[in-house]
């Protein structure tokens, strides 16, 4: 079935430091949305990218969607302790579920 | 705008009894709501999708009899785990989305079975 792959498990980097997430899928995707869990809480929706090679910035982050559609990256430019959690991509399943990947745990050390 | 609650937001009981778990939109209607059971440091897994007056769909594996939901209306969905075990302890999460967009999660129910 439809695998949505995310590395590394974890990151750890110290404060300043740049962090990046990549999201492999098996399959084309529709789209692909990026998700942020901080510890003990549940998963905030980031942004959702649709375009074939698009990139996307919030402020330090920056989100790209690969041409053939089938990886993105997420990219931390000099991580702050607020950015600590666990990023998921997620991607498409059928016309209303989601596939998550396995997330990318950040610890920072300030 | 999309907030969705979730209540309880933790619940610890007994062996045995059977605990629900309820899931709100609170400003919108949510043509369909999601639960997804995610264990300690792993990614989530969608356990049920629900649509409003219809029966859920459940993914493979997972026990509709064990885990009985019910959508009865477009703001409310909710999740009965029955004749709770200690392996059922997790973090139960819901999401709503208005016609297959963006997924908004709640905040989870953390399950401890003791």
């Amino acid at each position: 079935g439809q695998q949505v792959m995310q590395i590394p498990q974890y990151q750890h980097v110290q404060e300043g430091e740049d962090f990046t997430t990549y999201c492999n899928s098996s399959t084309t995707l529709s789209n692909i949305q990026w998700y942020k869990q901080r510890p003990g809480g549940h998963p905030v929706f980031l942004i959702q990218l649709v375009k074939s090679g698009e990139v996307k910035k919030q402020k330090r982050l920056t989100f790209q969607f690969g041409e053939a559609k089938k990886n993105s990256s997420l990219h931390i430019t000099a991580t702050q302790t607020t950015d600590v959690g666990t990023y998921f991509c997620a991607g498409p399943r059928g016309a209303q579920k989601l596939v998550f990947g396995q997330g990318t745990r950040l610890t920072i050390n300030p | 705008g999309a907030v969705v609650s979730q209540h309880p937001s933790w619940v610890i009981c007994k062996s045995g009894t059977s605990v629900k778990i309820e899931c709100r939109s609170l400003d919108f209607q949510a043509t369909t709501m999601f639960w997804y059971r995610q264990f300690p440091k792993q990614s989530l897994m969608l356990m049920a999708t629900s649509n409003e007056g219809s029966k859920a769909t459940y993914e493979q594996g997972v026990e509709k009899d064990k885990f009985l939901i019910n959508h009865a209306s477009l703001t409310l969905s909710t999740l009965t785990v029955t004749s709770a075990h200690p392996e059922d302890s997790s973090f139960y999460i819901c999401s709503a989305s208005k016609s297959g967009e963006t997924q908004y999660f709640g905040p989870g129910t953390r399950l401890l079975v003791l």
